[in-house]
């Protein structure tokens, strides 16, 4: 049973255009979610997050959008850059209990020149 | 200042044998996560420390796997004995107490191959 989904398993975007990354959960007790970028022959990296409280949260080239009552979040870049080319994965946490973050599939995003 | 490292980076054996993989967790960092990666199941926690506690082991398949943090800058996954669906990439991670809960810092990851 996925309780974080990324249907999507590949993603193709041109260069400068935006990218937008979706993941649905289906635990309501999740109330803190990340996003990672992983490169090949890499372990995971720290991307962005956002606490279920809120529902938008922006760095940069990089803002993550919370829907709580749609359980979906979204992680738009842009501009998208070859270098952003990586697989992205989705997790969440329900913070208050442990530091277990369950973990959607990824989806792998190519950035095109 | 020096990553979570792990080793070795890749691994081969044979099917029956022990397989020992080992984890250095950046300098004061509280937590310590073994997780493994494969095509199927995707990333998967088997265990993860405190303090040098475990905290939570449900993760960890059977018997055969055990994980043990004797001090704050060393942990190990050990597999005895191995076998052919044990093969997968298996990723330390550690965090800090000041860094938001599910911020880990992974390391590069350790290739297995049970052949």
């Amino acid at each position: 049973d996925q309780q974080v989904k990324q249907n999507s398993p590949s993603l193709s975007v041109q260069e400068g255009r935006i990218s937008i990354l979706n993941c649905d959960y289906t635990n309501s007790m999740f109330d803190y979610f990340l996003w990672y970028k992983k490169y090949p022959a890499e372990g995971p990296t720290f991307l962005i997050s956002i606490s279920s409280i809120k529902d938008k949260n922006e760095d940069g080239r990089f803002t993550v959008f919370l829907n709580k009552s749609a359980k979906h979040l979204s992680l738009h870049i842009v501009p998208s850059q070859p270098g952003d080319s990586a697989v992205y994965f989705c997790a969440a946490i329900n913070a208050g209990n442990n530091r277990k973050l369950i973990w959607g599939l990824g989806t792998s995003l190519a950035v095109n020149p | 200042d020096a990553g979570v490292i792990q080793s070795p980076r890749h691994e081969v054996t044979e099917m029956g044998q022990e397989v020992t993989l080992r984890c250095k967790p950046i300098s004061g960092h509280d937590y310590l996560f073994w997780y493994r990666q494969t095509m199927m199941r995707g990333l998967e926690l088997l265990i993860y420390f405190n303090n040098n506690v475990p905290i939570d082991d449900s993760g960890m398949p059977e018997d055969r796997f055990s994980a043990k943090m004797p001090n704050a800058s060393f942990s190990t996954l050990k597999i005895q004995p191995s076998e052919p669906r044990d093969s997968a990439v298996y990723f330390c991670a550690s965090s800090s107490p000041g860094r938001g809960a599910g911020e880990l810092f992974f390391g590069e990851g350790s290739r297995l191959t049970v052949l």
